[in-house]
């Protein structure tokens, strides 16, 4: 089955740093990858699409530049939470698709979780 | 704009019994696909089933199986013979023409011995 890895798993930064979190397919080419953020007893909510060689396009609300996310190749891509605060906290998840569709399987990372004091 | 709903924030179940989980939808889409994930306290997500917009017959997978209506816009995940490692948080999704895989609230669902 297709692999999506995340790095790193968890993270604990002081406020007003920046955290960077990487997103990898290991055994397929992800043309669009997808970023996700989750907070405690809620749902997943969609950051942002990315697809390789291009801008990321962002959902509404998502500051672009609080969230940099960069798709530099077919199997990376990186999400930068810049000048990151406490309620930035959060599990960050990525997902990869080999190709866009509705009938396409998106295959998710294992998470990050992102603590900032 | 498409939309998921999942009632059901908290379900019980016994062991070795059934369980449906509910998942309504609303897209304009004709084509749009359907999803289950598995989301267990280590927050990965699992995918479990899918169901398409044009497929006649209802998915199944194992244990799982989509109970798919379309005129109704639901598409309830059903568990067969419950397990204690079924214990977790079930999410309803969605993807249509946007190309974007929208989630429910979640149903977490408690497996009693």
């Amino acid at each position: 089955g297709a692999v999506v890895s995340q790095h790193p798993s968890r993270v604990i930064c002081k406020s007003g740093t920046s955290v960077k979190i990487e997103c990898r397919s290991l055994d397929f080419q992800a043309t669009t990858m997808f970023w996700y953020r989750q907070f405690p007893k809620q749902s997943l909510m969609l950051m942002a699409t990315s697809n390789e060689g291009s801008k990321a396009t962002y959902e509404q609300g998502v500051e672009k530049d609080k969230f940099l996310i960069n798709h530099a190749s077919l199997t990376l891509s990186t999400l930068t939470v810049t000048s990151a605060h406490p309620e930035d906290s959060s599990f960050y998840i990525c997902s990869a698709s080999w190709t866009l569709g509705a009938y396409n399987e998106q295959f998710f990372g294992p998470g990050t979780r992102l603590t900032v004091l | 704009a498409q939309k998921i709903t999942q009632t059901q924030p908290g379900m019980f179940v016994q062991e070795k019994e059934a369980v449906t989980l509910d998942c309504t939808y609303d897209t304009s889409d004709q084509s749009y696909g359907l999803f289950w994930y598995k989301q267990p306290s280590s927050g990965e997500m699992i995918f479990l089933i899918y169901q398409g917009s044009y497929d006649e017959q209802n998915a199944t997978e194992g244990r799982y199986s989509l109970n798919f209506q379309k005129a109704r816009k639901s598409a309830n995940l059903v568990i067969s013979a419950s397990q204690l490692g079924d214990s977790a948080m079930y999410f309803c999704a969605m993807k249509d023409s946007s190309y974007k895989l929208i989630f429910g609230s979640g149903t977490r669902l408690l497996v009693r011995p």
